[in-house]
């Protein structure tokens, strides 16, 4: 029973295209978040959300819009699509406090040709 | 703003053997918590290990342990009779223990490959 869901697993797809990355979460947690994975590996925060509210929004493009429909689904929805997208997206969650870290989604490896 | 070094990029170990992996941050905080990652080609985040700062003794799981220290701000992961399923990369991790705003910060990572 997978604790963090995202979908889809990989996206190929052509610059300019608008896409979205769901996710859900079926461990009560109050605060969901979205990371960006670079191709150094590097992890940074996107957005972060608590109970529907939009409490994190680092410094990331207006193409990028997150929805949380409830507290249990951050969807990730991206509009013209550039090369320097291209990326590996985690969904996480966690408790308000976060003092267990979070669980992380298995990651969306996206590719914009 | 908190900040997560590891300044070794690549480490490698021998079956069986023992390793460490280095860890040193930023904080003003007196009150955050620590965590370790690990990410094996698969792809997924696993917590290794977290440890809560006000909590003098370092934390254990099995084979794996901390040895923190936190007035100079260092965080490293032993690894001891290491198996070939630890090949990862392994990255640190902070976040202040306010809640609700806050991030968790993480190091750029340590790619940890295990020789038969």
């Amino acid at each position: 029973d997978t604790a963090v869901s995202q979908t889809p697993k990989y996206l190929v797809t052509q610059m300019g295209n608008d896409k979205s990355i769901k996710c859900e979460q079926n461990l009560g947690h109050d605060t969901m978040y979205w990371y960006k994975q670079d191709s150094k590996k590097f992890l940074k925060i996107m957005f972060s959300y608590n109970n529907k509210e939009l409490i994190i929004n680092e410094t990331v493009p207006n193409r990028f819009s997150p929805k949380s429909p409830d507290k249990a689904h951050l969807n990730l929805h991206i509009n013209s699509l550039e090369l320097g997208d291209s990326a590996v997206y985690f969904c996480a969650s966690s408790r308000v406090d976060a003092a267990y870290g979070y669980t992380f989604g298995s990651g969306t490896r996206l590719t914009v040709v | 703003a908190q900040t997560v070094t590891q300044s070794q990029p690549e480490m490698s170990v021998q079956e069986a053997e023992t390793v460490t992996l280095s860890c040193t941050y930023d904080t003003s905080e007196s009150d955050y918590y620590l965590f370790w990652y690990k990410q094996p080609p698969s792809r997924q985040m696993i917590l290794v290990i977290r440890q809560e700062a006000y909590k003098q003794q370092n934390a254990t799981e099995n084979r794996f342990s901390v040895n923190f220290q936190k007035a100079a701000k260092s965080f490293s992961l032993k690894i001891s009779d290491s198996q070939l399923g630890d090949a990862a990369m392994y990255f640190c991790a902070y976040i202040r223990s306010q809640g609700g705003s806050e991030k968790l910060v993480f190091g750029k990572g340590t790619k940890l490959t295990v020789n038969p």
